[in-house]
């Protein structure tokens, strides 16, 4: 069956560092790929989004593009700030299954 | 205006009872969703919604029932509550299968 894998954290960077949050996917089709984030005590709320191969999503100075040879779809950010604490899903959708399958999640801690 | 609510956002309730959450979108989507977060983070689908078709995920209990009045709304029914139900529950919608899914705020429910 589909399965994401991601980097579970906690992920503790200081302010205005350079962000990789990693995510790798394994499907039978050929799916959608989407990042989620998901701050404390809220519901999650969709970053970014790729469709296909070779595809860049982009939202907010976050990052990821859709490599279909290495099945990843890895986030990045320039530069973090205190605000983008939260934990951040990596999910797919494939057209052989039923609704999202999410990643565990990655915690991100920013610090001053 | 508010997506995708919910309500009630806290529901603390006894083991035994039968309780429904309410679930509605103003988005005009097609298919609907409710997923259970554990305490680990951990998003699992528990059903979609989908044009008056109903796909259920294989692993949830029968004593979890989908309700949809109509379009907009899908409320979650969960009889004879028990301990192990104790998560958040999200309500999702989505323009079609397979699309990006806008969430809900998330329902805490805590059985005792």
């Amino acid at each position: 069956g589909d399965s994401v894998t991601q980097m579970e954290g906690p992920v503790t960077l200081s302010e205005e560092a350079f962000l990789t949050i990693n995510c790798t996917y394994t499907a039978t089709g050929y799916p959608s790929l989407f990042w989620y984030v998901q701050y404390p005590g809220e519901g999650l709320q969709l970053l970014l989004k790729a469709t296909k191969a070779d595809d860049k999503g982009s939202n907010k100075g976050f990052e990821a593009t859709y490599r279909k040879e290495t099945t990843s779809f890895h986030l990045e950010k320039g530069s973090v700030q205190v605000s983008d604490s939260a934990v951040y899903f990596c999910a797919l959708s494939d057209r052989g299954a039923d609704g999202l399958t999410f990643g565990k999640g990655t915690h991100l801690i920013i610090q001053p | 205006d508010t997506a995708v609510s919910q309500t009630p956002k806290y529901l603390v309730t006894q083991m035994g009872n039968d309780k429904s959450i309410k679930c509605e979108q103003n988005l005009g989507h097609d298919t609907m969703y409710w997923y259970k977060q554990d305490s680990k983070k951990f998003l699992k689908i528990m059903f979609s919604y989908n044009n008056k078709e109903l796909i259920i995920n294989e692993t949830v209990p029968n004593r979890f029932s989908p309700k949809s009045p109509d379009k907009a709304h899908l409320n979650l029914h969960i009889n004879s509550l028990e301990l192990g139900d104790s998560a958040v529950y999200f309500c999702a919608s989505s323009q079609a299968l397979f699309y990006e899914q806008y969430f809900g705020p998330g329902t805490r429910l805590t059985v005792t």
